[in-house]
């Protein structure tokens, strides 16, 4: 079992809200990655990190932002949220160099009214 | 650019038989590959990898297997239990590039 987890579990919230998904793993991995995935679909990484202080963004175009302040944590942030905002937000992280084995966090399901 | 892609988005077998999920790629250049199971409502949960200097790994109950020549990979799950039932992912990886994920295919294990 991987030592990854994310905050909130599930998130029902109104359009223009701000809102921050959490995500926290104690691994003591350097990269971390946000992926965005609709039911049943592929997973699409939308941010990433390779170490604190560093963030760059993914294949798929996203209104998100992310930090990386500590190690162990990767927030994500949506300034104003819409209902296309609407999905999954999967949080992964993996190891050192050589080891690419992404381990992921249990999700947050986002519905944006 | 580069692909990965699954034959069949669902794979429907009896408990006990043996399943076979399979994956196609497109870049000559990854050497390295994982599958993924994903149950609903959870996040995707690592199985076997491989890696490309071996054509052949295996775990409990799966085995990986990696063809160079035509660029396919496929997971056999030996004696398929009802809670093999998921959605499975390949992904794959070329040097320090990031990993690719295959639109997955859904297994439904019948009792």
């Amino acid at each position: 079992e991987a030592d990854i987890y994310q905050t909130p579990r599930y998130l029902v919230i109104g359009t223009g809200k701000k809102i921050t998904l959490e995500c926290s793993q104690t691994m003591g991995h350097d990269k971390m990655y946000w992926y965005q995935q609709d039911p049943g679909m592929e997973l699409h990484l939308i941010h990433y990190s390779y170490g604190v202080n560093s963030t760059e963004k993914g294949d798929l175009s996203s209104e998100s932002t992310v930090s990386r302040i500590r190690t162990e944590h990767f927030p994500l942030t949506l300034e104003s949220a819409r209902p296309s905002h609407t999905s999954q937000y999967l949080c992964a992280s993996s190891g050192v160099a050589g080891e690419e084995t992404q381990y992921f966090g249990p999700g947050t399901r986002l519905l944006v009214l | 650019g580069e692909s990965v892609g699954l034959h069949l988005p669902t794979l429907s077998v009896q408990e006990g038989d043996n399943s076979i999920i399979n994956c196609a790629y497109s870049n000559s250049a990854s050497d390295y590959f994982i599958w993924y199971k994903q149950e609903s409502g959870k996040g995707p949960q690592f199985i076997i990898d491989i890696r490309s200097n071996m054509d052949k790994r295996q775990g409990q109950r799966v085995t990986v297997l990696l063809n160079k020549t035509v660029k396919h990979l496929s997971l056999q799950i030996a004696a398929t239990q009802p809670g093999d039932s998921a959605v499975y992912f390949c992904a794959e990886k070329s040097g320090f590039q990031k990993l690719v994920f295959g639109t997955g295919t859904r297994l439904l294990v019948s009792p």
